[in-house]
């Protein structure tokens, strides 16, 4: 199948804990995404990568890193989880910053 | 700022009415607008963009820049339609392009 994957599809922790979540495109993309998406359901874009290289970083706490190691993979680490970290996660690819892009099944991460 | 409003959070109509999701936006540029959804348990996926000028599942969209609108239609819902609509607006050009999504509007389309 040609899609957007990502894993886990659901993540429970404690507080203070470090997570990872990892995505994986097959659809030959350059661009990849992390959005979050809150209790209210709105959803933000928080990382893109083009090429494996950082290119949007919308003001996220560095306790949220992300990695490309290449252009099929974004990687999302986060440190030191906190309650408000809560949500979904989901990550996105496309072709250059086009707006039409493909999205996972999203991530839920609970902090307990 | 550049910014998507969609105004009404949940939309409940009876299966055969007419559908209209609202979505204003503000961009000083040219927009670059689309409709995303997101079914029950599903991912978020495009719906339709507003430069392709198609109808999707009976969905239309047309740009009002007079109006900074881009309102989603369907003249006869169904069932099946139910699920939470994004409004998107492209910012950025080249690899710095991203979406700013609106608030999204839950359909309920009722039997």
């Amino acid at each position: 199948d040609t899609a957007v994957s990502q894993t886990p599809k659901y993540l429970v922790t404690q507080m203070g804990n470090d997570k990872s979540i990892k995505c994986e495109q097959n659809l030959g993309h350059d661009t990849m995404y992390w959005y979050k998406q809150d209790s209210k359901k709105f959803l933000k874009i928080m990382f893109s990568y083009n090429n494996k290289e950082l290119i949007i970083n919308e003001t996220v706490p560095n306790r949220f890193s992300p990695k490309s190691p290449d252009k099929a993979h974004l990687n999302l680490h986060i440190n030191s989880l906190e309650l408000g970290d809560s949500a979904v996660y989901f990550c996105a690819s496309s072709q250059g910053g086009e707006g039409t892009q493909y999205f996972g099944p999203g991530t839920r991460l609970t902090v307990l | 700022a550049q910014r998507v409003t969609q105004p009404e959070k949940l939309l409940s109509v009876f299966k055969g009415a007419p559908v209209e999701l609202k979505c204003n936006y503000s961009y000083s540029g040219s927009p670059e607008l689309f409709w995303y959804v997101q079914y029950s348990r599903q991912r978020l996926q495009l719906l339709l963009r507003h430069i392709s000028r198609e109808s999707i599942k009976g969905f239309t969209a047309d740009l009002n820049k007079g109006e900074t609108s881009f309102h989603l239609k369907k003249p006869f819902a169904q069932e099946e339609d139910s699920a939470m609509y994004y409004c998107a607006l492209k910012s950025g050009s080249g690899n710095t392009g991203k979406l700013i999504f609106g608030q999204g509007t839950t359909l309920q389309v009722k039997p």
